[in-house]
């Protein structure tokens, strides 16, 4: 089983400052770990994925984020976030195979941009 | 762009009645699913559909609910009597394979009022 602990309920930041979204997961298997993005009145669209290689992993809209195994953490960055950027982010991991496909959420960070 | 559809947008029933949410995955999707939010708490896998059986279910998802793929198209989340702590968004999602890799597309949600 897993479980995906994001640290901040809200996170407000100014226009052009830069962002971290911390998310940490725990898990007794390897996983796949994963962003989403809810914009307001639209579904969770994927901003990113980290499935094997680099530890970097980069997604839409200049978002990247850096898997780190020892910390068990995928935390998402943005040097230089927008108003736009103003939503629910979600981190999610899921097992490799069999039933462990489904995903498992965290209970989302709401990102304001503030001008 | 190919997108998951759901319907309604907001419902609102009385505790005891029946509700079904529909979805409409994306066509040449073969996995579908249920996921739920109550507000304020994390996303929760609800059940898996797969070659129009249930591949997997949460301990959520009792005998109150239901699915099924009734014509090819729909994917449909049946809840037979609908208590308070139903209320939630429900998300519909539907990936092309079945490996964990891929990527999940959800629909906006169909949030369930039970008052």
């Amino acid at each position: 089983a897993q479980s995906v602990t994001q640290l901040d309920s809200q996170v407000p930041v100014f226009e052009e400052a830069p962002v971290e979204l911390r998310c940490n997961y725990s898990s007794s298997v390897s996983v796949y770990l994963f962003w989403y993005v809810q914009y307001p009145n639209q579904g969770l669209q994927l901003l990113l994925k980290y499935l094997s290689g680099s530890t970097l992993v980069k997604g839409i809209n200049g978002f990247e984020a850096e898997f780190n195994k020892s910390q068990t953490s995928f935390h998402l960055r943005k040097p230089s976030v927008h108003i736009s950027d103003t939503a629910e982010y979600f981190c999610a991991v899921s097992g490799l195979r069999g039933s462990n496909y489904k995903l498992t959420f965290g209970k989302g960070t709401l990102l304001t941009v503030n001008p | 762009e190919p997108e998951v559809t759901q319907t309604p947008s907001h419902q609102v029933t009385q505790m005891g009645q029946e509700v079904i949410l529909r979805c409409v995955p994306i066509s040449n999707h073969l996995y579908f699913y249920w996921y739920r939010q109550i507000l304020g708490q994390k996303v929760e896998f609800l059940v898996s559909f797969y070659n129009n059986e249930i591949s997997e279910k949460s301990e959520i998802f009792d005998d109150q609910f239901s699915v099924e793929r009734p014509d090819g198209s729909n994917f449909t989340l049946k809840i037979r009597s609908t208590k308070l702590e139903d209320s939630a968004m429900y998300f519909c999602a539907s990936r092309k394979d079945g490996g964990a890799s891929g990527e999940l597309f959800f629909g906006e949600g169909s949030r369930l009022t039970v008052l």
